[in-house]
């Protein structure tokens, strides 16, 4: 089974609007951490905000923000007020306790911002 | 947050030539790097982890003999591709963990495009 599953190749969201990018996880490790990366057609990786398996409060920095829902292991990526730079890749990614050093990556979501 | 670059940006060569791509982090010491591997439109594939001072583990199903390590210091891992073959044109990243970030995070180099005519 896949440890990340993002099921939207593609979103479209209009300049200002929210949009929410879906991300389910699999995993059996009590303890795990859950990551948004940004990657522009620069191609870099960007570390948008994390989510620790154990965190009671949903993780939130600036416009993002992550609606974790531990019991269907999902782990929402929220963007709000979208603007044209948010026109990117976004990855979801777990880390396993047990497997420290590991990222598993979704596929990814292409979002694109229409003015 | 921690720098990682990546040298060469870009690089084309020929066919049954090798490559060596660099990958430092500039502001801060890491003990482990990753050599990660993206073909178009898909996501990012874990080709090894790199420890300083000892030899990388690759994921299964990647050459070692293929893709050469060396994570001499602290700040410099580089990735060989040896009798580099069209099939090996791809889009390669590096990342590295900072032990001092929040939450572990890697922070990634802005890739390597590789093309092999």
């Amino acid at each position: 089974a896949q440890k990340i599953t993002q099921t939207q190749p593609g979103m479209f969201v209009q300049e200002k609007e929210a949009v929410t990018l879906d991300c389910t996880y699999d995993t059996s490790d009590p303890s795990y951490g859950l990551f948004w990366y940004k990657q522009p057609s620069s191609g870099e990786m960007i570390f948008l905000i994390y989510q620790g398996s154990y965190d009671q409060q949903n993780a939130t920095e600036g416009r993002y923000s992550l609606n974790f829902q531990k019991a269907r292991k999902s782990a929402n990526l929220v963007i709000s007020a979208s603007q044209l730079g948010d026109s990117a890749m976004y990855f979801c990614a777990m880390r396993e306790r047990d497997n420290f050093n590991k990222f598993y990556f979704g596929s990814g979501t292409k979002l694109n911002v229409k003015p | 947050g921690a720098v990682v670059s990546q040298h060469p940006s870009r690089v084309i060569c020929k066919s049954g030539t090798s490559v060596k791509i660099e990958c430092r982090s500039l502001d801060f010491q890491a003990t482990t790097m990753f050599w990660y591997r993206q073909f178009p439109k898909q996501s990012l594939m874990l080709m090894a982890t790199s420890n300083e001072g000892s030899k990388a583990t690759y994921e299964q199903g990647v050459e070692k003999d293929k893709f050469l390590i060396n994570h001499a210091s602290l700040t410099l891992s580089t990735l060989t591709v040896t009798s580099a073959h069209p099939e090996d044109s791809s889009f390669y990243i590096c990342s590295a963990r900072s032990l001092s970030s929040s939450y572990n995070e890697q922070f990634f180099g802005p890739g390597t495009r590789l093309t092999v005519l």
